[in-house]
């Protein structure tokens, strides 16, 4: 059974820092790994999808990792911003057969960016 | 082009009775999925569907809920005669592809009073 953990469960820093969000899974079959912000009551929002076969995604001030042999991601966030505040899910996706897959979602990380 | 649609956003229910949550996936996504999300906890998966087949409902509890994506109309998950444990944000994503990332709408949040 896929297990997704996020560290930190929260984080706050400096407008202006750069930062590193983690996460780890335990099972290195997966998929894809998606990256997701999530704004308090609403939807999530996708930020970067990574392929089991790439090793990072780059979008913008984003740029997130996998290592799948090692079963870790990282999103890093340059120059963060006070509307980068928001909960930060990390996902990762199993091939479920006739082209669909199914996320496993960390708890996330809750980022708070001071001006 | 719009996204993911979910409706109602907000549904209040007393117990015993049925909720129906309703998605229509962005155009051109065959592929809808269903999460829910409980209170302090992480998403997760409760089913898969493609127009009119259910792909795998491994994460959807085997009594009460029900979900079904039709040839015509949205997705709809079907919640018979709540309990307050079913209380939750329940969110739909579509995606057109397996190498395509999930879009999510922005949720039904279900009260049970």
């Amino acid at each position: 059974k896929q297990e997704v953990t996020q560290i930190p469960a929260a984080l706050s820093v400096p407008e202006g820092e750069n930062l590193v969000l983690n996460c780890s899974f335990t099972d290195s079959a997966i998929y894809n790994l998606q990256w997701f912000r999530q704004d308090p009551g609403k939807g999530l929002t996708s930020l970067l999808l990574i392929q089991s076969s790439q090793r990072e995604q780059t979008s913008g001030r984003l740029n997130a990792s996998l290592d799948k042999s090692s079963g870790r991601s990282t999103l890093y966030i340059a120059a963060s911003q006070p509307g980068d505040s928001a909960t930060y899910l990390c996902a990762v996706g199993k091939f479920l057969g006739t082209s669909g897959s199914r996320l496993t979602f960390g708890e996330g990380t809750q980022l708070t960016v001071n001006p | 082009n719009a996204g993911v649609m979910q409706n109602p956003r907000h549904l209040v229910r007393r117990r015993g009775q049925e909720a129906r949550l309703r998605c229509s996936p962005m155009k051109g996504h065959s592929h809808v999925y269903w999460y829910r999300q409980l209170p302090e906890e992480g998403l997760k998966f409760m089913v898969y569907l493609q127009k009119e087949n259910i792909i795998d409902e491994s994460g959807m509890p085997k009594e009460r809920f029900s979900a079904e994506f039709p040839k015509e109309g949205p997705s709809i998950l079907r919640i018979q005669q709540v309990v307050r444990g079913d209380s939750a944000a329940y969110f739909c994503a579509s995606s057109p592809l397996i190498s395509q990332p999930q879009h999510f709408g922005d949720g039904t949040r279900l009260s049970i009073l």
